[in-house]
């Protein structure tokens, strides 16, 4: 089974800073997601990814199959990006396997 | 507007009682999925199903049970709902294919008193 993990665990970031959040997994997958769920609030798809680089207003991830690593990068940081960051991973046909969580704070 | 609902937000039930928990979807999914979350422990699997009257177990089906009667509906069943039960419950759903994208409910925050 594959082992995701994030870092960090916890982010507590001033407004208009760069943010990065890490997910590693120990076994090649088909593809990569990033949710984000805000307090008290359902779970949002933000990317679906497999390879490359995907970019969404202030966002953007980052995959890199080879180091079984991806990167979910926020700038210029708003206090209304703050949620846990998640992410989580396919390996062909079984269900999705997800990391604990990155819990951001932007402070205004 | 893709939707996955689920019955209740907040439910308070006591030991020993059986629970149902309802999710409903509109997106005509195949797959549909169960998950608990519980602080520092991240999102759980209980239960999925790849089709009506289809059930797989997940990670801690112990204590659950599931029922997928129609495509839309999927269903959790505490058959005797004890205190370590209480969690934050989340239904998702997703078509079938490499890298599906999962649609979520807004949870049920269950509490077994």
């Amino acid at each position: 089974k594959n082992e995701v993990e994030q870092s960090p665990q916890n982010l507590t970031a001033q407004e208009g800073e760069f943010i990065t959040i890490n997910c590693s997994y120990s076994v090649g997958i088909s593809a990569l997601h990033w949710l984000q769920q805000h307090p008290g609030g359902g779970i949002v798809s933000l990317f679906m990814l497999s390879s490359g680089k995907k970019k969404h207003g202030r966002l953007i991830a980052t995959i890199n199959i080879q180091e079984k690593h991806s990167s979910l990068h926020i700038t210029a940081s708003h206090p209304r990006d703050s949620a846990v960051y998640i992410c989580a991973v396919n390996s062909g046909n079984t269900p999705l396997v997800f990391g604990k969580g990155t819990r951001l704070s932007v402070i205004a | 507007d893709v939707k996955v609902t689920q019955s209740s937000r907040y439910l308070v039930k006591r030991t020993g009682e059986k629970v149902f928990l309802e999710c409903v979807q509109d997106m005509d999914h195949e797959n549909m999925f169960w998950y608990r979350q519980d602080p520092g422990l991240g999102l759980r699997l209980i239960y999925f199903s790849y089709d009506v009257k289809m059930k797989e177990k997940g990670d801690i089906p112990e204590g659950y049970s599931v029922s997928r009667e129609k495509k839309e509906r999927f269903s959790l069943i505490l058959e005797s709902a004890s205190t370590n039960q209480t969690s934050m419950y989340l239904c998702a759903s997703s078509i079938p294919g490499q890298g599906e994208k999962l649609f979520f409910g807004s949870g049920t925050q269950l509490s077994v008193l």
